[in-house]
């Protein structure tokens, strides 16, 4: 089956710095990927999506200077959250759609970002 | 855009009893319901899903039925087991947005002994 990993699984950093998360297709080339904040016990909140050689489509409220996305081939889409602060502490998930005919997206294990 | 409501937020059931998650959908156009169950701390698992095409959907224990008309679709887990104890999230596809997955708030379903 398709295989999404992400790394870090989770990261502590200082408020002000930030931080990249690298998420990758292991076994199949994701046309598009999209990216998810979950706080506690709440639903995953979509914040933008993430196309292979062309800029993030961003949800409205999501801060796109803030939380920059690189999707720079295939198999691999970057997350920067930049100048970090302890409101921004969450769980962050990527998920991958393998090719453009089918609905099915492959989720990444998260990374558990906490900033002091 | 899209809106997905979901109830119930918690549900407690008997093992072996059922247990039925209900949601709706706000965007006429979407076409593509998955169910995902999340475990605590960890990734949201696919466990069925829908499309627009087909009324109800059963794999196994786990059945989905799509009411397009009324604009809602549930999730039925016969025979439950501890192991189904986990948040489940529905969730609707807008055709129109290259796909991307809107989630429902979520369900907590505790199977008791």
């Amino acid at each position: 089956g398709a295989v999404v990993s992400q790394h870090p699984s989770w990261v502590i950093c200082k408020s002000g710095t930030s931080v990249k998360i690298e998420c990758r297709s292991l076994d199949f080339q994701a046309t598009t990927m999209f990216w998810y904040r979950q706080f506690p016990k709440q639903s995953l909140m979509l914040m933008a999506t993430s196309n292979e050689g062309s800029k993030a489509t961003y949800e409205q409220g999501v801060e796109k200077d803030k939380f920059l996305i690189n999707h720079a081939s295939l198999t691999l889409s970057t997350l920067t959250v930049t100048s970090a602060h302890p409101e921004d502490s969450s769980f962050y998930i990527c998920s991958a759609r393998a090719g453009v005919i089918t609905d099915t997206q492959y989720f990444g294990p998260g990374t558990r970002l906490t900033v002091l | 855009g899209e809106n997905v409501e979901q109830h119930p937020s918690t549900l407690s059931v008997q093992e072996g009893d059922s247990a039925v998650i209900k949601c709706t959908y706000s965007d006429s156009a979407s076409n593509y319901f998955p169910w995902y169950k999340q475990e605590l701390g960890k990734r949201p698992q696919l466990i069925i899903d829908i499309r627009s095409n087909v009324g109800e959907k059963k794999d196994q224990r786990i059945a989905v039925t799509l009411n397009k008309t009324a604009k809602h679709f549930s999730l039925h887990i016969t025979e439950t087991q501890p192991e189904d104890s986990a948040v489940y999230f529905c969730a609707a596809s807008p055709y129109s947005s290259a796909s991307k997955i809107i989630f429902g708030s979520g369900t907590r379903l505790s199977i008791r002994p």
